[in-house]
C-alpha cells in the first residue's frame, strides 16, 4: 500500500530554525513536492525533490533519502508569514500526487 | 493573468440537491484535477483529466462527475449532494502528463450541505 506521514502541528519561535519530516511508503515513486498552504487559501508550490540530497531555496530547504523514504523541510530565519500548513506529496507510479494531511506551522514572536 | 478560477467562492446546500462547480483555467495546461480537503486528511483526488476528451477516476470519485469539453473548463458535478460532501473543493491543473509536474491550485469552493 501507500501512505504518508507528517507531524500534524509544530511551534517555532520567530527568527530560528524549524525542521518539518516527511515519510512515505509506496512502490512506485517519482518525486516529492512540499507547498504552503495559509489558511482559507489554496496551497502554493514550495519544492520538489527527486534524487537523493539537499534543493535550497532562499529561506527554504528540501532534503530528500529515496533509500529511507524520508524527506524534510528545512525553513530558517522564521519570520511571522512563515505561519501556515505545509504540505509533502509524492508522486506515485501513475503520476498521482499522494498526499500528507499536513503540518500546521505556529510561530511565536 | 488570472491562473485559475473556482466559483462559487462558497455555498450552502440542501441534501439531495444537484450542484455545479466551476473551474477554470488560462495556462493552457494539459492536466486538470479536482481534490476535496477535510480537516485532519491530506487533498484526496476525486476525478481528473488528462487532456481535453478524457476523464479518471480519483480516490473518492463516489458521487461526483466531471467533464473536459475543451482544455480550460472542468467542471465538477455532485448528482444529489449528502452531508458528507461537506468539503473545501480544489482545482488544480499541470502542464505535465506522464510525470511529474507542478500542480496550481485554484482558491477553492467552500461547500456545506445539509
Amino acid at each position: 500500500g501507500q501512505n504518508i506521514d507528517q507531524p500534524t502541528e509544530m511551534t517555532a519561535t520567530e527568527g530560528a530554525i524549524v525542521q518539518i519530516n516527511c515519510t512515505y511508503q509506496t512502490s512506485g515513486f517519482n518525486g516529492l513536492f512540499w507547498y504552503q498552504q495559509h489558511a482559507g487559501e489554496a496551497p502554493t508550490f514550495l519544492s520538489y525533490n527527486v534524487l537523493d540530497g539537499l534543493e535550497e531555496k532562499g529561506r527554504f530547504s528540501s532534503f530528500l533519502s529515496r533509500s529511507k523514504g524520508y524527506s524534510y523541510l528545512l525553513l530558517k530565519e522564521l519570520q511571522m508569514k512563515d505561519s501556515a500548513s505545509y504540505l509533502c506529496a509524492f508522486t506515485d507510479s501513475n503520476y498521482q500526487l499522494i498526499w500528507g494531511a499536513g503540518t500546521k506551522l505556529i510561530i511565536k514572536p | 493573468i488570472a491562473g485559475i478560477t473556482q466559483a462559487p467562492t462558497s455555498q450552502i446546500l440542501a441534501a439531495g440537491r444537484r450542484m455545479t462547480l466551476r473551474c477554470t483555467q488560462d495556462m493552457r495546461h494539459n492536466a486538470m484535477y479536482w481534490y476535496r480537503q477535510d480537516l485532519g486528511l491530506g487533498l484526496r483526488l476525486i476525478h481528473y483529466s488528462n487532456t481535453a476528451g478524457t476523464t479518471g477516476k480519483g480516490e473518492v470519485p463516489d458521487g461526483y462527475s466531471v467533464s473536459r469539453a475543451n482544455t480550460d473548463d472542468f467542471p465538477l458535478t455532485l448528482a444529489s449532494a449528502v452531508p458528507s460532501q461537506t468539503s473545501v473543493y480544489f482545482c488544480a491543473s499541470s502542464d505535465g502528463v506522464g510525470k511529474p509536474d507542478t500542480q496550481y491550485f485554484g482558491p477553492g469552493t467552500r461547500l456545506t450541505v445539509l
